[in-house]
């Protein structure tokens, strides 16, 4: 068990452009989450996936951000057209769903957006 | 949608110290978990804990569902405890998301 994966850990980039982040799940856990935390706040969902279908969706989650989790392993996050209110920490967290669902994170992505 | 309190947002305490952590959550939850973030960013997970009473070490944490409530309990506290602590709930085992609330804020001094 390596636990949650994510990369990069920092991201720094200019406004307009388009940013990518990748989340390595726990092996055998079959959900997927994205939440974004800015500073002095807890974090806030975005979405999840099962397996590989993306099952809920936040309205937070603007029509330029993307998230894809094909093969139902690890999970792409991306934000086209970046602004700056974007900047903040992306977190991912796994699970395996049942009974006892515990939510484990990853280290984050942090993204600034000048 | 459901609204979660913790309190109080900041705690500032001397090393060996005790203290209790509160959440509040606004409606009925099938689960909830506490979680502390380190200085680095880094949570972890501490507790799930949808009703009764589990310690782990100095830790220990109660969830009243009844009374939608949730305390956490730090005992002889290190500063290594520093951080911020969240508890996070979820409406519907199947609903997949969970509500953070904004956190304590804990600064163990030696």
């Amino acid at each position: 068990d390596t636990g949650v994966s994510q990369d990069p850990r920092h991201k720094i980039t200019k406004r307009g452009q388009n940013v990518t982040f990748r989340c390595d799940p726990i092996s055998e856990h079959n959900r997927l989450y994205w939440y974004r935390q800015t500073l002095g706040q807890g974090p806030e969902f975005l979405t999840y996936f099962q397996n590989e279908a993306q099952l809920e969706k936040s309205r937070l989650l603007s029509d330029r951000f993307s998230a894809e989790r094909p093969k139902g392993s690890f999970s792409t996050l991306e934000i086209q057209r970046t602004e700056q209110g974007d900047s903040a920490m992306y977190l991912c967290a796994s699970s395996l769903s049942g009974p006892v669902e515990k939510l484990f994170f990853g280290s984050g992505t942090q993204l600034s957006v000048l | 949608g459901i609204q979660v309190e913790q309190s109080p947002p900041d705690l500032i305490l001397q090393e060996g110290a005790n203290s209790t952590l509160r959440c509040n959550f606004s409606d009925s939850v099938n689960n909830l978990q506490w979680f502390h973030q380190n200085p680095w960013g880094q949570l972890i997970n501490l507790f799930y804990i949808p009703s009764g009473t589990k310690q782990n070490g100095r830790l220990s944490a109660t969830t009243v569902a009844t009374e939608r409530y949730s305390l956490l309990y730090i005992s002889s506290s290190q500063t290594t405890d520093s951080g911020v602590y969240f508890c996070a709930v979820e409406l519907d085992t199947n609903a997949g998301k969970s509500t953070f609330g904004d956190g304590t804020t804990l600064t163990v001094k030696p």
